[in-house]
């Protein structure tokens, strides 16, 4: 199946620091991209979706100013977390799909950010 | 907008036991339907999936039915094994994939 690729797998910053996450599909071209945030007790949330080469499209709730996801690329989106706060801490969770709709996606293995 | 309402789990049942795990959803279009499963220390895997009512998706022996009539797509699976113990998420995709809240499965040898 196709593979995506998400880094790091863990990340432990600072309050105040930023933090970029990198989702990759590696044999695939992903049209669309996914970012999700996967609380206690399971649940994921869909926090974004993103089409290469447009601005990204935020969930209600969600700041965009400070989570910045960038879809650069056909295999490339980068999730950056700024000025991070200790409730920022999760688990975050990319994933892609090569049409931009009604087609399954395919997950990274997600990042666990932990601020301090 | 949108949604998917799943049963809460956990759901603990014996090796070789039939399992259940309803899923209905809530949509404006007529979106694909998906259900992902959740194996520990792992990211999520597409299990089945179907594209239009009355379709059938299948994988490993989970078996689930588009019904648009009843707007559900129930997972089941005639007998269940130790390894079959994950989370397992049903989801429907149009322009976006939407999740339900997971259902966790504990399966007993």
């Amino acid at each position: 199946g196709a593979v995506v690729s998400q880094h790091p797998s863990w990340v432990i910053c600072k309050s105040g620091t930023s933090v970029k996450i990198e989702c990759r599909s590696l044999d695939f071209q992903a049209t669309t991209m996914f970012w999700y945030r996967q609380f206690p007790k399971q649940s994921l949330m869909l926090m974004a979706t993103s089409n290469e080469g447009s601005k990204a499209t935020y969930e209600q709730g969600v700041e965009k100013d400070k989570f910045l996801i960038n879809h650069a690329s056909l295999t490339l989106s980068t999730l950056t977390v700024t000025s991070a706060h200790p409730e920022d801490s999760s688990f975050y969770i990319c994933s892609a799909r090569q049409e931009s709709f009604n087609t399954e996606a395919f997950f990274g293995q997600g990042t666990r950010l932990t601020v301090v | 907008g949108d949604s998917v309402t799943q049963m809460e789990g956990p759901v603990t049942l014996s090796e070789e036991a039939f399992l259940t795990i309803n899923c209905t959803y809530t949509a404006t279009g007529y979106p694909s339907l998906f259900w992902y499963v959740q194996y520990p220390g792992e990211g999520l895997q597409l299990l089945l999936k179907a594209t239009k009512a009355d379709d059938k998706g299948s994988n490993k022996g989970f078996e689930a039915t588009y019904r648009k009539e009843t707007t559900s797509f129930h997972l089941e699976k005639g007998s269940v094994q130790v390894s079959d113990s994950a989370v397992y998420f049903c989801a429907l995709g149009d322009d976006k994939i939407i999740f339900g809240k997971g259902t966790r499965l504990h399966i007993l040898p």
